[in-house]
């Protein structure tokens, strides 16, 4: 069975700018979910989204946003980006079944805001 | 304000031997915790998990304790090789009813096994 997959790996973007990040759950999971990772406050939550609906969300300004679709797959998105948005974006997936699941990650989308 | 990266916690041990690393958690309410390993350049991966209607877990070479009282996790491995160098987490899983997918991550403990 395929992983997680994000897409794409890296990203060099500018102030300003905006930017879509995609991501593919694991074949049968429902439930994707989006993190952001840096070096000076670890790994933190964005959102949640389970039958394209958002469950769960982190406490981030609204320029983060994200869909999800009928398949699944998931996407984020970042408006007017900011120096302190440059991170290691994860997405993770998991079956959204119940209140005790593992949550599968995949490798991550590194963002660069210059 | 500029801000200051996280200092992680690291952990030097010796090939072969147990290596034992710790983590408390936040919410005395939270059911479910998990510890991920996390390699350079990839994404956390899922390597054993504990609810909290237990107090001990063992997989293949890795064993976690729960200890409520304090809210305090380990993960102990056995036998640690140099391939288990990585940054470890702790996640607590404060899901609510019918929401998903949030983890509170630990700060992370960087693992380095010395040949």
């Amino acid at each position: 069975k395929a992983g997680v997959t994000q897409t794409p790996r890296y990203l060099i973007k500018t102030r300003g700018q905006q930017v879509t990040l995609s991501c593919s759950p694991i074949s049968g999971h429902r439930s994707v979910s989006w993190y952001q990772q840096t070096p000076g406050q670890g790994l933190q939550f964005l959102f949640e989204y389970f039958s394209e609906t958002q469950r769960n969300k982190g406490n981030f300004p609204g320029r983060f946003s994200g869909r999800q679709f009928s398949n699944s797959r998931s996407e984020m998105n970042v408006s007017t980006l900011e120096l302190g948005d440059s991170a290691l974006y994860l997405c993770a997936s998991s079956l959204g079944q119940g209140v005790s699941e593992k949550l599968f990650f995949g490798s991550g989308t590194q963002l660069s805001v210059l | 304000g500029e801000s200051v990266g996280l200092h992680l916690p690291t952990l030097s041990v010796q090939e072969g031997d147990n290596s034992i690393i710790n983590c408390a958690y936040s919410n005395s309410a939270s059911d479910y915790f998990i510890w991920y390993k996390q390699e350079s350049g990839k994404g956390p991966q899922f390597i054993i998990d504990i609810r909290s209607n237990m107090d001990k877990r063992q997989g293949q070479r890795v064993t976690v304790l729960l200890n409520k009282t304090v809210k305090h996790l380990s993960l102990q491995i056995a036998a640690t090789q140099p391939g288990d160098s990585a940054v470890y987490f702790c996640a607590e899983n404060q899901i609510t009813y019918n929401q998903g997918g949030k983890l509170i991550f630990g700060q992370g403990t960087e693992l380095s096994v010395k040949p």
